[in-house]
């Protein structure tokens, strides 16, 4: 009965290679969220969607690329991966509004070598 | 423009003394919402409250408490008689009604409870 799912829970590849991230929610909501936390714990947007439209696209390099099937997912897809792009990504889910919390998934760490 | 600080980064206390986790914030909205959410070492992201800009009433839920004040544009965290288990990375966030798609964090106040 997981809430946010997303996988894998680890990623640990080379540089300039291509990888993607998955993600899924069952709680019936109509946003999702990429988030990106850093070595020093930040926690910054990437993207938002609601209802499979892109809403929020903050200043993040086109290597990486949303996708939303439907509003239950939110895939990441990143290309040409750089040292630079090693930390632990979130999936998140709300109700749009901001009224309602962001629930996360459990992360995935991505390692860059 | 949306902005949480913390400015406590990292907090060291020996079991049972109370801590307070500080939070300010701006915001260029009459209705927003702020949350905290907790990072226990094993990197999960659990929330914890939410208040609206329009209940200033504090709340408490078990050892934890939630002081909010509008004057101030603060939202701080007590935790009472904590516990090597509160040992985490705290995080107060903060959304806007008519921005609401964008959930801005604070930098986190890493707390270390000793035995």
């Amino acid at each position: 009965d997981t809430a946010v799912s997303q996988t894998p829970k680890y990623l640990v590849t080379q540089m300039g290679n291509d990888k993607s991230i998955k993600c899924e929610q069952n709680l019936g909501h109509d946003t999702m969220y990429w988030y990106k936390q850093d070595s020093k714990k930040f926690l910054k947007i990437m993207f938002s969607y609601n209802n499979k439209e892109l809403i929020i696209n903050e200043t993040v390099p086109n290597r990486f690329s949303p996708k939303s099937p439907d509003k239950a997912h939110l895939n990441l897809h990143i290309n040409s991966l750089e040292l630079g792009d090693s930390a632990v990504y979130f999936c998140a889910s709300s109700v749009l509004g901001g009224r309602s919390p962001l629930h996360f998934g459990n992360g995935t760490r991505l390692t860059v070598t | 423009a949306q902005k949480v600080t913390q400015a406590q980064t990292e907090i060291s206390v020996v079991e049972k003394e109370d801590v307070t986790l500080d939070c300010v914030y701006e915001t260029r909205d009459t209705t927003y919402y702020l949350f905290w959410y907790k990072q226990p070492p094993s990197g999960e992201l659990v929330f914890l409250i939410r208040r609206n800009s329009f209940d200033e009433q504090n709340e408490i839920s078990g050892r934890y408490s939630w002081n909010f004040q509008k004057s101030t544009s603060s939202f701080n965290f007590t935790i009472t008689a904590s516990q090597v288990v509160d040992s985490a990375v705290y995080f107060c966030a903060l959304s806007e009604e008519n921005y609401g798609q964008n959930f801005v964090f604070g930098p986190g106040t890493r707390l270390s409870v000793l035995p």
